[in-house]
C-alpha cells in the first residue's frame, strides 16, 4: 500500500497569504502515482480540486495549482480567500497499489 | 450534470450487514465512468472502499475485500454496496462518486453521502 503523509496536519494563516500543503508517498519504485488533490468543508463531500499531480478541474480557481513528482507533491494556494479554509487531502491512485487518501491538512484562519 | 444521491439505514447492529445504495440521476451508470465508495470515519480520514464498472468489473480495497460486495443496477441507474459483518470501526460516512475519466482518474463528482452507525 502506498502510505500518503501530509504535512503540516494545521495550517494556520491570514485571508491573503500563501499557503503551501505537503503530500509524501511511501513509495514509487517501478509504479507512476497519479495525484490528486481534494478540498472538503465541514458537512460536505470532498471536492476535486486537482488531478494528475499538476491539472485544475472545472471551475477550480487559478489561485489553485498542483506540482510535484516521484514521492513529493505540492499544492499551493497562492492568496487565500475567505472561502479556502478547509481540509484538504491528497489521493493517489497507481496500478500496482489500491487507491489511498492522506490524512488532510486543515487551513484555519490565523 | 451528474448528480449522486446515497441513502442507506441510518443504524446497523453489530455483526450486521450494511447496505447503502447511490441513485444516479443526470447522466447514465453505462457511462464510461467507474463508479467509487470512499468512507469517512468520525474524526478521520477518507477510505477507498472500491469501485466498479458497469460491466461488472470490480476492484476492492484488499483491506475490506474479504466483507465487500460492490453491484450495479443499470435498469435504475443505481450502484450499490454491502459490507458484512460490521463492527463499530465500520461507523462511517459512506460517500459514492464518480471516477473521471481524465488522467489519473480523480474523483471528479460526489454524492453527499450517508451516516451509518454500527451499534446496538
Amino acid at each position: 500500500e502506498v502510505v500518503l503523509t501530509q504535512s503540516p496536519t494545521t495550517l494556520s494563516l491570514s485571508p491573503g497569504e500563501r499557503a503551501t500543503l505537503s503530500c509524501r508517498a511511501s513509495q514509487s519504485e517501478n509504479m507512476y502515482l497519479y495525484l490528486a488533490w481534494y478540498q472538503q468543508k465541514p458537512g460536505q463531500a470532498p471536492r476535486l480540486l486537482i488531478y494528475e499531480t499538476s491539472n485544475r478541474a472545472a471551475g477550480v480557481p487559478v489561485r489553485f495549482s498542483g506540482s510535484g513528482s516521484g514521492t513529493d507533491f505540492t499544492l499551493t494556494i497562492s492568496r487565500l480567500e475567505p472561502e479556502d479554509f478547509a481540509v484538504y487531502y491528497c489521493q493517489q491512485r497507481s496500478s500496482r497499489a489500491p487507491l489511498t487518501f492522506g490524512g488532510g491538512t486543515k487551513v484555519e484562519i490565523k | 450534470q451528474v448528480h449522486l444521491q446515497e441513502s442507506g439505514p441510518g443504524l446497523v447492529k453489530p455483526s450486521g450487514t450494511l447496505s447503502v445504495t447511490c441513485a444516479v440521476s443526470g447522466g447514465s451508470i453505462t457511462s464510461s465512468n467507474w463508479w467509487s465508495w470512499v468512507r469517512q470515519t468520525p474524526g478521520q480520514g477518507l477510505e477507498w472502499i472500491g469501485e466498479i464498472y458497469h460491466s461488472g468489473s470490480l476492484k476492492y480495497n484488499p483491506s475490506l475485500e474479504s466483507r465487500v460486495t460492490i453491484s450495479v443496477d443499470k435498469s435504475t441507474n443505481q450502484i450499490s454496496l454491502k459490507l458484512t459483518s460490521v463492527t463499530a470501526a465500520d461507523t462511517a460516512v459512506y460517500y459514492c462518486a464518480r471516477v473521471g475519466t481524465m488522467f489519473g482518474l480523480p474523483m471528479d463528482v460526489w454524492g453527499q453521502g450517508t451516516t451509518v452507525t454500527v451499534s446496538s
